[in-house]
């Protein structure tokens, strides 16, 4: 168990809708990154928040959106989807925001758009 | 452009015999290394890590070696079991504008046959 916790674990929804993915991280981690896997993709990065502020930002759609709370967790928001937009989404920990601190993936939230 | 590259999608090592995953990158400002290995309906889990100062790290079973003139990493199994088949990921990071960013490649699937 990585201690980082994402809900729901399924989501499956009609296209044009929104929807929001929740990740707790690990307690005492205070940066956040989500990540998206397609069928047989590499991890995609998304965006990294640390300590509530916005820190990087990857490949991610502007129908895409995120923020921290502040209690650390995290919301990833979808809106206006599409069918390529059915994928794996995957919340990550990590302690710091700097270099030699790994990051802990939870389970994913797996999106399904029909 | 993909800056972290596996290019062996897949691998089949006999149990008992080494495994040897390959990861290579393009980007000379990477300085910390990850590897994470995927089982099916679970996040990545963390196995071990580099530092760009150092040119292995060793961790019971697993060993990275990184030639950072020939921009590649190594991720050594010793001895493989079959436990140990999953998808594979590597993950190089570095720091963008005072944050840090990790680039995960594609992934190979690692099939230990008993």
């Amino acid at each position: 168990d990585s201690g980082v916790t994402q809900t729901p674990k399924h989501l499956i929804t009609a296209t044009g809708q929104r929807v929001t993915l929740r990740c707790s991280p690990r307690s005492g981690d205070l940066s956040v990154y989500w990540y998206q896997q397609s069928l047989d993709q590499g991890l995609q990065f998304l965006i990294q928040y640390y300590n509530g502020e916005e820190r990087a930002k990857g490949n991610i759609l502007e129908r895409f959106s995120a923020q921290q709370f502040p209690d650390l967790h995290s919301e990833l928001n979808l809106s206006s989807l599409e069918l390529g937009d059915s994928a794996l989404y995957f919340c990550a920990s990590s302690a710091r925001q700097g270099g030699n601190s790994p990051l802990h993936f939870g389970n994913g939230t797996r999106l399904t758009v029909t | 452009d993909q800056q972290v590259k596996q290019n062996s999608p897949s691998l089949s090592v006999q149990e008992g015999r080494i495994s040897i995953l390959n990861c290579d990158y393009t980007n000379s400002m990477f300085d910390y290394f990850l590897w994470y290995k995927k089982y099916p309906a679970e996040g990545p889990t963390f196995l071990i890590s580099i530092s760009s100062i150092k040119d292995k790290n060793e961790d019971g079973r697993f060993t990275v070696f990184l030639n950072k003139s020939a921009k590649h990493l190594s991720l050594h199994i010793v001895p493989s079991q079959p436990g140990d088949s999953a998808v594979y990921f590597c993950a190089a990071g570095s720091s963008t504008s005072g944050t840090y960013k990790y680039i995960f490649g594609t992934g190979t699937r690692l099939k230990v046959l008993a």
